[in-house]
């Protein structure tokens, strides 16, 4: 069965660092990889997706990348704000529709 | 606007009585799914649509029926619920699963099972 890690589950920066979250899976067979941000109280934003052929994405101030073989995937943060503040879910695809999730870094970022 | 919408967003019911929570989505997504979220355990997918009659379990479908009639809608339903069940379910919604970046989440519904 599929574990998807995330470490840490919890990081507290000030604002204006680079961090990295990471996450890991077990089981490198995987359709695609997905990063999501949860807001307190809220549904799920989309913030990445890495298909299994590629090694990163990129969007704005987010990168993440993807190791296939090592099961490892990492979310960078460049220039952290305290609007970053959030969960964020690192879950992989294991077929067209099936997908299992981390159970996330809650991440603060303090002015 | 496109969204994913969820009724009820909070419940409270008894055990055995049962329950459907409706998710609905204005973006002729062909994808669907139901996740539920508890404390230390994280998002489990429930069940998936990839399309109007077709459903597959997801890794906690024990305990809830989907049905997919039309495109744009997807009820979870709770025949018998128990206190086991008491969680946040999440409603979600692409143009195709896993190949698709963005995916829609609902805003949850909250439900006790006493």
């Amino acid at each position: 069965k599929q574990e998807v890690t995330q470490i840490p589950a919890a990081l507290s920066v000030p604002e204006g660092e680079n961090l990295v979250l990471n996450c890991s899976f077990t089981d490198s067979a995987i359709y695609n990889l997905q990063w999501f941000r949860q807001d307190p109280g809220k549904g799920l934003t989309s913030l990445l997706l890495i298909q299994s052929s590629q090694r990163e994405q990129t969007s704005g101030r987010l990168n993440a990348s993807l190791d296939k073989s090592s099961g490892r995937s990492t979310l960078y943060i460049a220039a952290s704000q305290p609007g970053d503040s959030a969960t964020y879910l690192c879950a992989v695809w294991l077929s067209y529709g099936k997908l299992t999730f981390g159970q996330g870094t809650i991440l603060t970022v303090h002015p | 606007e496109a969204q994913v919408t969820q009724n009820p967003r909070y419940l409270i019911t008894v055990t055995g009585k049962k329950l459907t929570v409706t998710c609905s989505q204005n973006m002729n997504h062909e994808y669907m799914s139901w996740y539920r979220q508890d404390p230390g355990l994280g998002l489990r997918q429930i069940y998936y649509s990839m399309n109007v009659e077709v459903t597959d379990k997801g890794d906690v479908p024990e305990g809830y029926k989907v049905s997919r009639k039309e495109k744009r809608n997807f009820p979870l339903i709770l025949e018998s619920p128990s206190p086991n069940q008491t969680s946040l379910y999440f409603c979600a919604s692409s143009q195709q699963g896993a190949s698709t970046d963005t995916q829609y989440f609902g805003p949850g519904t909250r439900l006790t099972v006493l």
